[in-house]
C-alpha cells in the first residue's frame, strides 16, 4: 500500500536560514512524488514535483526537493527562508504503476514557522 | 494550469440539513476529486468524482452521506446530509488529467461548521 510520512509537525527556523521539511514514502512502483502549501484560510498550493529525471527538482518560490530512491524520500528544501514561507506543507505521492485514477495519498503536514 | 472555485465558501448549518457545495473548474479535467479537511491537519480523499457515472467513494465514505455529482467535465458538486457537528470541517475538490502532467490543483475550500 501506499503511504507517505511527514515525521515532523513543526519545523522552526530563523529568517535566511536554509530550511528542510522531511518526507518519506513507500510506494510499489516508481513514485510519483509531490509538494503542496497551504497558506491560513486557503487551498493547497502546488510546489513542486518528481515524476523521473534529475533528482533536484526545483519548484515555485524557490523551493527544491531531492528525491533520493534508495533512502525512499523526497525533502523539500530552500537556502534561505523567508517569514513568508510560514505556511502548512503537505508531501503527496502517487503510484506509476497504480490504478489510473489520479489519486494522490497525503502526509499528515508540517507547519513551517519561520521567525523574523 | 486549471483554476478551481468553490462555492459556498464557508457556512454555518443547523444540525439535520444538507449542505450542498459547488466545484467549477476553468478547463475540462479528466479526474475530479471531494477532499476533508480539519483546519490544520491533513487531507482525508472523500470519493472521486466521476463524469457520468456514480462515484468511487473510499473506505468509510458511503453516497447516502454524500451524494456526488458530475455532470460534465467541468463541474461536480458534494452534497453533505443530514449533517451533525462531528461533520464540520473543511471540504476541498481537486482536478486532474492528462493534460495537466500528473499536476492536480485544488479549490480554496468550503468551511463548514454544524451547529
Amino acid at each position: 500500500a501506499q503511504s507517505v510520512a511527514q515525521p515532523e509537525d513543526q519545523v522552526n527556523v530563523a529568517e535566511g536560514n536554509p530550511l528542510t521539511v522531511k518526507c518519506t514514502y513507500s510506494v510499489s512502483g516508481n513514485p510519483y512524488l509531490f509538494w503542496y502549501v497551504q497558506y491560513p484560510n486557503r487551498g493547497l498550493q502546488f510546489l513542486l514535483k518528481y515524476i523521473t529525471g534529475d533528482n533536484l527538482v526545483k519548484g515555485s518560490y524557490g523551493f527544491e526537493a531531492e528525491f533520493n530512491k534508495s533512502q525512499t524520500s523526497f525533502h523539500l528544501k530552500k537556502p534561505s527562508a523567508l517569514v513568508s514561507d510560514s505556511a502548512l506543507y503537505f508531501c503527496a505521492v502517487r503510484d506509476e504503476y497504480g490504478d489510473s485514477s489520479y489519486k494522490l495519498i497525503f502526509g499528515s503536514g508540517t507547519r513551517l514557522l519561520v521567525r523574523p | 494550469s486549471a483554476v478551481i472555485s468553490q462555492k459556498p465558501s464557508r457556512d454555518i448549518c443547523q444540525r439535520g440539513t444538507s449542505l450542498t457545495i459547488q466545484c467549477q473548474v476553468d478547463s475540462q479535467v479528466t479526474m475530479m476529486f471531494w477532499y476533508r479537511q480539519q483546519p490544520g491537519q491533513s487531507l482525508t480523499l472523500i470519493a472521486t468524482a466521476n463524469q457520468g457515472s456514480e462515484a468511487t467513494y473510499e473506505s468509510g465514505f458511503v453516497i447516502d452521506k454524500f451524494p456526488i455529482s458530475r455532470p460534465n467535465l467541468t463541474f461536480s458538486t458534494l452534497t453533505v446530509s443530514n449533517m451533525s457537528p462531528e461533520d464540520s470541517s473543511i471540504y476541498l475538490c481537486s482536478g486532474t488529467g492528462h493534460y495537466f502532467d500528473n499536476e492536480q490543483f485544488f479549490g480554496p475550500g468550503t468551511r463548514l461548521t454544524v451547529l
